[in-house]
């Protein structure tokens, strides 16, 4: 199995908008609503973010939103805060009990 | 509050077994709502998914590692296990354990890791 594509990077001004896009095939992303996003600072572990595509969990900010079109999941983080800056990662469920997780976004806050 | 912990060898020598072990505090292993998870991310890299096993002891490998990987469960010391045989060099990672909500009491499959230990660096090396 291959990891999901991300953009290497992506970057945006506070206050505004950023999105990832995280794309795999009908066999993962597009075969499933189960699409998890995870936040992830320097030497710190991935904090869940969004799943079952579009689902926020709670003590997530509402800036925080995810949705999906075919083969390719996306995640929007709206006004951009600096403690946004973080490494982002995108997962799947592949079906027969597999995962596979995204190759990773670096946002950087300008 | 759910916590988990990574603890084992910080160093390994290649073609030997590494062993990790998660300790869980404030839930239990014995729940039937959850999978008990083992993931790694190597240096700078992404994250990859190890393998996950439930409180039945029914175990579920990438497939990538599959001939390599053993989790176990241990609900009397609430406290889960990874094993990888032969390790290479390829091996070094940060091995993260973390709770996979399964099921939940709605009847919805939420399919999300939520919590996580801090990860715990394995370096394969002579």
């Amino acid at each position: 199995q291959s990891a999901l594509t991300q953009p290497p990077s992506a970057s945006g001004s506070p206050g505004q908008s950023v999105t990832i896009s995280c794309t795999g095939t009908s066999s993962d992303v597009g075969g499933y609503n189960y699409v998890s996003w995870y936040q992830q600072h320097p030497g710190k572990a991935p904090k869940l973010m969004i799943y079952e595509v579009s689902k926020r969990p709670s003590g997530v900010p509402d800036r925080f939103s995810g949705s999906k079109s075919g083969n390719t999941a996306s995640l929007t983080v709206s006004g951009l805060q600096a403690e946004d800056e973080a490494d982002y990662y995108c997962c799947s469920y592949a079906g027969s009990n597999n995962f596979v997780f995204g190759t990773g976004t670096k946002v950087t806050v300008l | 509050q759910v916590q988990l912990q990574e603890s084992g060898p910080g160093l390994v020598k290649p073609s030997q077994t590494l062993s990790l072990t998660c300790s869980v505090s404030g839930d239990s292993v014995s729940s039937a709502a959850y999978y008990w998870t083992w993931l790694r991310q190597h240096p700078g890299k992404g994250l990859e998914w190890i393998g996950y096993i439930y409180y039945s002891g029914s175990t579920y490998y990438n497939p990538s590692l599959k001939s390599r990987v053993t989790i176990s469960i241990d609900t009397s010391k609430n406290q889960f296990s990874l094993k990888l045989s032969s390790v290479t060099a390829a091996d070094t990672a940060v091995y993260y354990c973390a709770r996979f909500y399964y099921y939940d009491s709605s009847g919805d499959y939420p399919y999300y890791f939520d919590y996580w230990g801090q990860g715990t660096l394995v370096t394969v090396s002579s």
